[in-house]
């Protein structure tokens, strides 16, 4: 079955880099555009990050451009972020989150997550 | 960007009995809506996309209707492990995909 493991996660002072990683498995990794979604405490959801199955294509929050870069190896099946100019309002869980559509037809919502790890932002 | 609204808030319901949840799209997202279940310190769920479409091993007593910009999901008979937070999220106009704020069901 599908499983998505991310890792990475940990507190960093405000205008540090952080950089979280998230393995998949059970199901082929490069034909599916992946998602780093977030939670702040006791908050809702915010998609930050979207790239598409071969890597070429990624959007971004407004509220992350700029400081934010999403990436993957295809190869590894591993979606990375990497994130620096950390502020106290990105703390949050980061989830990682799978596409449901095929190769260059991405659905743009999110079939599965994995457990998420904490970013504490934080001097 | 399409700001998501639900309603209510809060949601406090009996076990067996049944919860009717709202969201609202700022503009039309056509039939392009999904629901999440949240649990305490668990990842989101999918429910449904589609507006009305259960995903893989959702249960019958979860339904979701509407299009447009007024969507509702409805659990009959409730059970104990239906309590939770449930998000909406629109996926028709994007950059941004945008969420609702979410609604707490409670028991009663």
């Amino acid at each position: 079955q599908v499983q998505l493991v991310e890792s990475g996660g940990g507190v960093v002072p405000p205008g540090g880099s952080l950089r979280l990683s998230c393995a998949g498995s059970g199901f082929t990794f490069s034909g599916h555009s992946m998602n780093w979604v977030r939670q702040a405490p006791g908050k809702g959801l915010e998609c930050v990050a979207i790239i598409s199955d071969d890597g070429n294509i990624a959007f971004y929050a407004d509220s992350v451009k700029g400081r934010f870069t999403i990436s993957r190896d295809n190869s590894k099946s591993s979606l990375f972020l990497q994130m620096t100019g950390l502020r106290a309002e990105d703390t949050a869980i980061y989830y990682c989150a799978k596409d449901p559509g095929g190769p260059y037809l991405p659905l743009y919502y999110f079939e599965s997550w994995g457990q998420g790890t904490l970013v504490t932002v934080s001097s | 960007e399409i700001v998501m609204t639900q309603s209510p808030a809060f949601l406090s319901v009996s076990p067996g009995e049944r919860a009717t949840l709202s969201c609202r799209a700022s503009q039309s997202v056509s039939s392009n809506l999904a629901w999440y279940q949240q649990k305490p310190g668990q990842a989101p769920r999918l429910l449904i996309y589609g507006a009305s479409t259960r995903a893989t091993g959702i249960p019958a007593r979860f339904s979701g209707s509407g299009s447009g910009t007024e969507f509702t999901l409805t659990i009959d008979s409730l059970q104990s492990e239906d309590f939770a937070v449930y998000y909406c999220q629109q996926y028709n106009n994007w950059p941004p995909i945008t969420f609702g704020p979410g609604t707490k069901v409670d028991i009663k």
